[in-house]
């Protein structure tokens, strides 16, 4: 069975573009989630996606967003990137119910210059 | 508000010995989910036990085990027979708002495992 899929897993941008990054979730699995990993923050929760309808959002500007497809393979936008938003973004998918069955993807790294 | 705490940042561990990380938390939902996550350096969140609050055992998978107490709300995650694979970042989380998508995590717990 396939995990959960992040790509691209590397990447640098500079500051005032936009980056789209994608995640194919685990077979079966209707909720994908987005978190942001930086040193000085930590894991900080982006959004949740559960059957192509924003379920949860965490604190973070409107530059960042993020979509569901009817697949249920996600994507998050970052608009005007800034130099804070250099992190390791991970990706988890999971049935949607409260099973204790949320699987990470191995994440994006996003540098930006 | 939603909290976790982890308060050792770093510790050591003897290969083959056994070892606890600690992890205590703060929460106003009445039903919640607890998950202990390993990072190597590569980077990937690999997913190790979960407990809900609700189970009324504590929950177990091959090494691990969570030693869930729910009036001193703690959740310490006990690793036996230590491997010099178990060297990473170990997080807590507690869920949100009822869904388990939504997690928060504590700092993390850096574990160095020594031949």
């Amino acid at each position: 069975k396939a995990g959960v899929t992040q790509t691209p897993r590397y990447l640098i941008k500079t500051r005032g573009q936009q980056v789209t990054l994608s995640c194919s979730p685990i077979s079966g699995h209707r909720s994908v989630s987005w978190y942001q990993q930086t040193p000085g923050q930590g894991l900080q929760f982006l959004f949740e996606y559960f059957s192509e309808t924003q379920r949860n959002k965490g604190n973070f500007p409107g530059r960042f967003s993020g979509r569901q497809f009817s697949n249920s393979r996600s994507e998050m936008n970052v608009s005007t990137l800034e130099l804070g938003d250099s992190a390791l973004y991970l990706c988890a998918s999971s049935k949607g119910q409260n099973t204790g069955e949320l699987f990470f993807g191995e994440g994006s790294r996003l540098t930006v210059l | 508000a939603q909290k976790i705490t982890q308060t050792q940042p770093g510790m050591f561990v003897q290969e083959k010995e056994a070892v606890t990380l600690d992890c205590t938390y703060d929460t106003s939902d009445p039903s919640y989910g607890l998950f202990w996550y390993k990072q190597p350096s590569s980077g990937e969140m690999i997913f190790l036990i979960y407990q809900g609050s609700y189970d009324q055992q504590n929950a177990t998978e091959g090494r691990y085990s969570l030693n869930f107490q729910k009036a001193r709300k703690s959740a310490n995650l006990v690793i036996s027979a230590s491997q010099l694979g178990d060297s990473a970042m170990y997080f807590c989380a507690i869920t949100y708002g009822g869904s388990q998508g939504n997690l928060i995590f504590g700092k993390g717990t850096k574990l160095s495992v020594k031949p």
